[in-house]
């Protein structure tokens, strides 16, 4: 069973201040999406990671993969109200399935 | 181009009912994808419809059912409704069957919130 596993669940900050979340797992996966789903509504994908060590910027949202391809990070800069939501990291299952297995999530709110 | 749209957005149903939920996919989009998300986690994949047949499933009972159209659009079906199936059920289409699909992302729509009660 693939499991991906994020930390810490939750998170209140106030606007402006930094914030890394993490999603890790004991396996190797060939790629890593992360996405945010706002309240009443479905997960939006973010970025997609592919490579071992990858670092990818969305303004300023930074993404890592691992050089293992075993976990990846989610960096946020000076955070905004905006940047509320669940943020989700998801791998693909077995080959052949073209279905993802998603972490728990990490709920962040940030205070104006 | 129009969103992966899901109807209804809220249920209640009684232990024991029967349910269907409606996905319309993504214009161009051939792959419906249907997930579960109980409260407080991640979506659980429950499988995928893929030319009209079922092309994967996940760790879900028989009671849990689904249909393809000619169109895209997709149904779920649960049966003998538990109390543990109250959450929120997400539809996600993408494009497969084709070399540059292969990394086609999912687009989800907003989901349908079923209660058991």
């Amino acid at each position: 069973t693939q499991l991906l596993e994020q930390s810490p669940q939750f998170l209140s900050i106030q606007e402006g201040e930094n914030l890394t979340v993490y999603c890790n797992s004991s396996s190797v996966f060939s790629s890593l999406q992360w996405y945010r789903q706002e309240p009443g509504e479905g997960p939006v994908l973010l970025v997609t990671v592919v490579t071992g060590g990858e670092v990818k910027k969305l303004k300023r949202l930074t993404f890592q993969f691992g050089d293992a391809r075993k976990d990846s990070s989610l960096h946020i800069t000076a955070a905004q109200p905006g940047d509320t939501g669940l943020y989700l990291c998801a791998a693909p299952m077995d080959t052949g399935r073209r279905a993802l297995t998603f972490g728990s999530g990490t709920r962040l709110q940030v205070q104006p | 181009e129009t969103g992966v749209t899901q109807s209804p957005t809220h249920l209640i149903k009684t232990r024991g009912q029967q349910v269907t939920l409606r996905c319309s996919s993504q214009s161009g989009h051939n792959t419906v994808s249907w997930y579960q998300q109980a409260l407080g986690q991640g979506p659980q994949f429950i499988f995928q419809y893929y030319r009209e047949e079922e092309n994967g499933r996940g760790n879900f009972p028989p009671r849990f059912s689904g249909l393809q159209f000619p169109n895209y659009s997709s149904e779920l079906n649960v049966n003998a409704l538990e109390l543990d199936d109250s959450a929120l059920y997400l539809c996600a289409s993408s494009l497969a069957g084709t070399v540059s699909s292969y990394n086609s992302p999912l687009h989800f729509g907003n989901g349908t919130r079923l209660t058991v009660t």
